[in-house]
């Protein structure tokens, strides 16, 4: 599976938009990349994929770069309950076996 | 629609012993997969199981095991249990690309 690459922490303040980024430079062509997060003592809760085109839901919109070697997961209006650890990850269209890195440390703050 | 069950929720255990874990999937779901997360590690891919198959193993040694039943059930085992295996222990069923974790098991071994 290919690596990724995201910062170790971030700030956001409430109500503002929430802009992870993540870095998958070796990510082949049949790859797809999903965000996760993890509320602290919780398990992982299943954000968001994609293979090539941008994608959103209720919870949040992924912006792919043309050349698929970067990412940027947005949420929109960030409330306290968004304070979780973000993983990105790149993997297989099955999506059974995912490699977690060590993640994003979002702390949304008042 | 029910999520992702396990149980028990917590369990202490001494060197030596051995342990199983439960997960119920979500209803319709085939796929089971778990993963170990310690504070040193992280998040780290056990196996996963299909139609009470395993499909996947990650890189645990053979003390790890598990099966899925007929009804997608799953358990996994920890045989000559060590200190090394305090961990929390998460499962996951799987829907074409998104992974749905239950609350974890949390293993403490003295």
């Amino acid at each position: 599976d290919a690596k990724t690459t995201q910062p170790p922490s971030m700030d956001c303040a409430e109500g503002r938009a929430a802009n992870l980024p993540c870095n998958h430079s070796t990510i082949s062509g049949n790859e797809y990349v999903y965000w996760y997060r993890q509320i602290h003592s919780q398990g992982p809760q299943y954000i968001i994929h994609g293979l090539k085109n941008n994608e959103t839901n209720e919870m949040a919109s992924l912006i792919i770069t043309e050349d698929r070697k970067s990412s940027t997961l947005i949420l929109p209006h960030a409330t306290l309950r968004d304070t979780a650890v973000y993983y990105c990850i790149v993997g297989p269209g099955t999506a059974s076996k995912l490699t977690f890195g060590t993640g994003t440390r979002l702390q949304v703050t008042l | 629609k029910a999520g992702v069950t396990q149980t028990p929720r917590y369990l202490i255990k001494t060197r030596g012993q051995q342990v199983t874990l439960s997960c119920s999937p979500i209803s319709g779901h085939r796929s089971v997969s778990w993963y170990q997360q310690t504070p040193g590690q992280g998040l780290q891919f056990l196996f996963e199981y299909f139609s009470e198959t395993q499909r996947n193993k990650g890189n645990f040694p053979g003390r790890f095991s598990g099966r899925q039943f007929s009804n997608s059930r799953s358990e996994m085992n920890v045989s000559t249990l060590e200190l090394g295996d305090s961990a929390l222990y998460l499962c996951a069923s799987s829907l074409e690309r998104s992974q749905f974790f239950g609350p974890g098991t949390r293993l403490t071994v003295l």
